[in-house]
């Protein structure tokens, strides 16, 4: 198993509401990226943290936002849910490259979001 | 952007056999190809990767071959054991410094014993 950990497990909300995630990455990454997996699919990429700042985004709106902190956790934030929003979100932790190449994603067991 | 193809879908075979998984991908850029195992309720898992400047990897049953020409990566698993039952992913990640995979839709590897 990876260093990675994620909470809570589950989340059940309702459409409208708020919801935060939250990711401890591995020890020595300091790289932080969060993933959408929709059942049956593969994870979806949302943004990307490096240096406490945003280094990538998917093709997800602006009500999905994230954090990092100088710790190198992050939070992911989603506002105003909708049901399309239940899914598996997925954190990985990573060296950024300019570590050595190490880029190699290492992810957490995820956090199943259910938006009724 | 990245686009990665991932087939076939669902794989079903023999224990003993071998399996074959293919992924392409369209940014000649990408330079980076790694292969994830998720069982049913749990992480993805990082079981082998490849990078541009080499065509081929093993570890033990496990091979990925990476053709940079035609744009495409396989993983080649060989003598299949139930355990190997679950989905596996393939991505690509594109350089330009944020490193950021694109993944495959996945392959529902079922092995019967």
């Amino acid at each position: 198993e990876t260093g990675v950990t994620q909470s809570p497990t589950h989340l059940i909300k309702t459409r409208g509401q708020q919801v935060t995630l939250r990711c401890s990455s591995q020890s020595g990454h300091n790289t932080v990226s969060w993933y959408q997996q929709a059942l049956g699919q593969g994870p979806q990429f949302i943004f990307q943290y490096y240096r406490e700042e945003e280094n990538g985004r998917g093709n997800f709106p602006p009500r999905f936002s994230g954090l990092q902190f100088p710790n190198y956790s992050s939070e992911l934030n989603v506002n105003a849910l909708e049901l399309d929003d239940s899914a598996l979100y997925l954190c990985a932790s990573s060296v950024h490259p300019t570590g050595g190449g190490r880029e190699t994603q290492y992810f957490g067991p995820g956090t199943r979001l259910l938006v009724l | 952007g990245e686009n990665v193809e991932q087939h076939p879908s669902t794989l079903s075979v023999q224990e003993g056999d071998s399996a074959v998984i293919k992924c392409t991908y369209s940014d000649s850029a990408s330079n980076y190809f790694p292969w994830y195992k998720q069982e049913l309720g749990k992480r993805p898992q990082l079981i082998i990767d490849i990078r541009s400047n080499v065509g081929e990897k093993k570890d033990q049953r496990i091979a990925v071959t990476l053709n940079k020409t035609a744009k495409h990566f396989s993983l080649h698993i060989t003598e299949t054991q139930p355990e190997d039952s679950a989905v596996y992913f393939c991505a690509a990640l594109s350089g330009g410094g944020s490193y950021i995979p694109t993944f495959g839709r996945g392959t529902s590897l079922i092995v019967h014993p």
